[in-house]
């Protein structure tokens, strides 16, 4: 079965520190990754992915995420944090021969100013 | 562009009546989901649609859950009749491709007392 994991489920930072949010996923192969953010009271909006290429993406307001084949991974990193970046971050893996999009459980983030 | 539109935004109901959730895709958009999210869980896949061509139903109850998305455009989600479980938001999201991006609407957020 497919399997991502996102590890930490709430974080509290203040504002100018800096952000990672791991990401884990459970298989091999060829995989298309995302970060998708919900802003409170807001819909579910990308933030970034990756399909193939450099494995260091950048995103929207300054977010990036480094894929690491060897470990599964796809953490998300923020070098300073906003109040307005306060949301939850889903991590979710696309893998062709499924052809289904499964999240993980997602990361509440608090940003105290 | 218009986003992905859903109604209604909020529904109450009392178990075992029947409900309806509608969505439109952006248009251009061949492939449309519709996902369910428990608190504190990422979205889950129900039913993905290839223009009007459910595609991946495996996750979707069929006892008492119905999907249907006529000229491949716009699609409706029934559910009947419905049960204290099913409270939950439901999400309708559409791309231009499996695999691609995925566009989310705001959600229907549905109480069943």
């Amino acid at each position: 079965a497919q399997s991502v994991s996102q590890h930490n489920h709430h974080v509290i930072l203040s504002e100018a520190a800096s952000l990672e949010l791991g990401c884990n996923y459970s298989y091999g192969g060829t995989v298309n990754l995302f970060w998708y953010v919900q802003y409170p009271g807001q819909h579910l909006q990308l933030l970034l992915k990756y399909f193939s290429g450099d494995p260091l993406v950048k995103g929207i307001k300054g977010f990036e995420a480094e894929f690491i084949k060897s470990k599964f991974s796809f953490n998300l990193r923020k070098p300073s944090v906003q109040w307005s970046d306060t949301a939850e971050y889903f991590c979710a893996v696309f893998r062709p021969g499924f052809q289904k999009l499964v999240f993980g459980t997602g990361t509440r983030l608090l940003v105290s100013p | 562009e218009a986003g992905v539109v859903q109604s209604p935004r909020y529904k109450i109901i009392e178990k075992k009546q029947p409900v309806a959730f509608w969505c439109n895709p952006i248009s251009g958009h061949n492939t449309l989901y519709w996902y369910l999210q428990n608190l504190g869980q990422g979205p889950e896949l129900l039913i993905r649609y290839e223009n009007e061509e459910a595609v991946d139903d495996s996750q979707l109850p069929k006892d008492r859950f119905s999907a249907e998305r006529l000229k491949g455009v716009d699609s409706t989600l029934k559910i009947q009749p419905a049960e204290l479980g099913d409270s939950a938001v439901y999400l309708c999201a559409s791309s231009p491709g499996v695999g691609d991006e995925q566009f989310f609407g705001p959600g229907t957020r549905l109480t069943v007392l």
